[in-house]
């Protein structure tokens, strides 16, 4: 099945600080999604983006499928934005069914 | 987009016991709906995909018997944890079979 990788697995933030996420993935996709998951597990969508840029106040994705990876930026962060957030894709091969990175966990600190 | 509504969002069930999950699509018909388990500090793993009216599937290594699920109609999913045990504790969350996939609030089940 198709793999997908996060990066990096953890980050410390202070407040007002820029980030960039990665999710790399190994075959093709049709959907690809960041969420975020916050401290009582709820996933929140964050951008339905398989491909192209697409911007929502401080964050923005851009997903390059020819290259197979999508990036999430996070601009003057904020501590409400801590939490873990999650890449996840399907495929033509397996149509709804949601192929999740490990995440990365974003602590911002006061 | 999708509301999906899940519940109890919190369970504590003693060993041995069965627990059901509610998973609803309160604006659009739900022909399929998906359930994912994770465990703590993990990702989330699909478990299943729930049909309406026919048998759910489920992914390899997830015994059927054991996590019963139910899709009686367009617009509810039921997961039961049958004779639970502490392993089983996971939070568990249901998500719709759109383009874009919406969750539920998720359920935490704890098993004592």
């Amino acid at each position: 099945g198709i793999q997908v990788e996060q990066s990096p697995p953890d980050l410390i933030l202070q407040e007002g600080a820029n980030s960039t996420l990665r999710c790399n993935f190994s075959d093709s996709v049709n959907n690809l999604q960041w969420f975020h998951q916050n401290p009582w597990g709820q996933l929140i969508n964050l951008f339905y983006i398989p491909s192209g840029t697409k911007q929502n106040g401080r964050l923005s994705a851009t997903t390059v499928a020819t290259e197979r990876y999508s990036l999430l930026y996070i601009s003057s962060s904020q501590t409400t934005d801590s939490g873990v957030y999650f890449c996840a894709v399907t495929t033509t091969d397996s149509w709804g069914k949601l192929q999740f990175g490990a995440g990365t966990q974003v602590v911002v600190t006061p | 987009g999708a509301v999906v509504s899940q519940h109890p969002s919190r369970v504590i069930c003693k060993s041995g016991t069965s627990v059901k999950i509610e998973c609803r699509s309160l604006d659009f018909q739900a022909t399929t709906m998906f359930w994912y388990r994770q465990f703590p500090k993990q990702s989330l793993m699909l478990m299943a995909t729930s049909n309406e009216g026919s048998k759910a599937t489920y992914e390899q290594g997830v015994e059927k018997d054991k996590f019963l699920i139910n899709h009686a109609s367009l617009t509810l999913s039921t997961l039961t944890v049958t004779s639970a045990h502490p392993e089983d504790s996971s939070f568990y969350i249901c998500s719709t079979e759109n383009t874009e996939a919406f969750f539920g609030q998720g359920t935490r089940l704890t098993v004592v």
